[in-house]
């Protein structure tokens, strides 16, 4: 059984267009969090949700809009998708919520904007 | 400007040797942890470290956090191919509001 996964693991389209990337985990977590991979292998969190309830939000920009249903699923809607928001996007969860613990990873959703 | 620097970026080297690689940070860490992540997965947990001048040990992988809680190091032993992978710290530093940050990481390569 897959603790966090996400879909889909690849995802190719062109500028300006709209795509969501979607994630579950089965670990009865109450933290989840989106984590943007650049081509450098930089991870850097962009948002965390703690029981449905957004708690972090960096500065992304407001392309991209979460949306929790409930606290064992958190999407990731990116609008007028741009060359730079090409990168590898995780899905993580952790028990409780600041300080977080361990994060439990998806596999990542590999994003190409051409 | 990352608030963790790992070095070093790239390590390449036989099987059978040894490694070390640093996470440090001008600021302290509530907690600090390590992870690797292998190609087209995620990253996996492999140690938390809490106290100053803490080591853990997970077989032949040495984990140390500084006696200031400012850096860490991992050291690897008679490293094999399956060591292979991307190697990140993540702290827990108050500075940034005391989420999660990682590291820039730093790559390993094991040659057999």
């Amino acid at each position: 059984d897959t603790a966090v996964s996400q879909t889909p693991k690849y995802l190719v389209t062109q500028m300006g267009n709209d795509k969501s990337i979607k994630c579950e985990q089965n670990l009865g977590h109450d933290t989840m969090y989106w984590y943007k991979q650049d081509s450098k292998k930089f991870l850097k969190i962009m948002f965390s949700y703690n029981n449905k309830e957004l708690i972090i939000n960096e500065t992304v920009p407001n392309r991209f809009s979460p949306k929790s249903p409930d606290k064992a699923h958190l999407n990731l809607h990116i609008n007028s998708l741009e060359l730079g928001d090409s990168a590898v996007y995780f899905c993580a969860s952790s028990q409780g919520g600041s300080p977080p613990g361990e994060l439990f990873f998806g596999e990542g959703s590999r994003l190409t904007v051409l | 400007t990352q608030l963790l620097e790992q070095s070093p970026q790239f390590l390449s080297i036989q099987e059978g040797e040894n490694l070390t690689v640093y996470c440090n940070s001008s600021s302290v860490f509530s907690s600090l942890q390590w992870y690797r992540q292998e190609p087209g997965e995620g990253p996996v947990l492999l140690v938390t470290v809490v106290t100053g001048g803490e080591v853990k040990k997970l077989k032949r992988l040495t984990f140390q956090f500084g006696d200031a809680r400012k850096d860490s190091s991992l050291h690897i032993t008679a490293a094999q191919p399956g060591d292979t992978g991307l190697y990140l710290c993540a702290g827990l530093i108050k500075a940034a509001g005391n989420k999660l940050t990682f590291g820039g990481g730093t790559r390993v390569l094991v040659k057999p």
